[in-house]
């Protein structure tokens, strides 16, 4: 089973500000890569696949890069309802896996 | 706009059963792969389970083979989880999604449900 690792567990930004969050892949997953927001009470929201591909609906200041192991989602200026809970899921090999998510919370 | 709504959850003794349901709509349901995917209490996500568009492809996480069964009625755009011998860590919120990827199973998905919470215990 891949295991994947993201960082940090929480960030904490203000509005307006940027974000960098980090998924590692214990094995190479190509760019079979996506991430998903999720909100309290909500079901997760897919907002980028093929590890830099945006969703359709994902606002253009969502970007996501990387192959292979080491990935990067990226927000420019955060909005308020950014603030939630992100998640990597590779789906390069069944099971696919899960990070444990990032919390990004404002500071 | 493209619905899925799960239904089926609810409080179960150990050793139990249950069936979840999730009836999709506004998309060619036999033309997608469909998935349950789980996430306990305060917990993270957990992919259950897998099936392709026809039905003929189905995969299982560890944690549940042997024990659940994913199915599809495509004639009544249904997407069902048979769980039997139910634990105590099967607790959680099950989520059904679509696949986003038309005719191919790519294995991330578009759309989710708002879920149905499965509750084990005596």
């Amino acid at each position: 089973e891949i295991v994947m690792t993201q960082s940090p567990a929480t960030l904490s930004v203000s509005p307006g500000e940027g974000a960098t969050l980090s998924c590692r892949a214990s094995q190479s997953v190509s760019n079979n890569l996506a991430w998903y927001q999720q909100k309290p009470g909500q079901a997760p929201r897919l907002l980028i696949y093929g590890a830099s591909s945006r969703a359709t609906g994902s606002p253009a200041r969502f970007s996501g890069s990387g192959f292979g192991t080491e990935f990067t989602l990226t927000i420019s200026s955060l909005q308020s309802e950014d603030f939630a809970v992100y998640y990597c899921q590779q789906y390069n090999n069944w099971p696919y896996t899960f990070g444990q998510g990032t919390k990004l919370e404002i500071k | 706009e493209v619905q899925l709504v799960e239904s089926g959850g609810g409080l179960v003794q150990p050793g139990g059963s249950l069936r979840l349901s999730c009836a999709a709509s506004k998309f060619t349901f036999s033309s997608y792969a469909m998935s349950w995917v789980r996430q306990a209490p305060g917990k993270g996500l957990e992919w259950v389970s897998i099936i392709s568009g026809s039905g003929g492809v189905t995969y299982y996480a560890d944690s549940v083979k042997g024990r659940f069964t994913i199915s599809r009625d495509n004639s009544k755009n249904t997407l069902s989880l048979q769980m039997n011998s139910l634990r105590a860590e099967d607790t959680a919120v099950y989520y059904c999604a679509k696949d986003a990827r038309w005719e191919v199973l790519v294995g991330y998905s578009d759309c989710w449900g708002r879920g149905t919470l499965v509750t084990v215990s005596s």
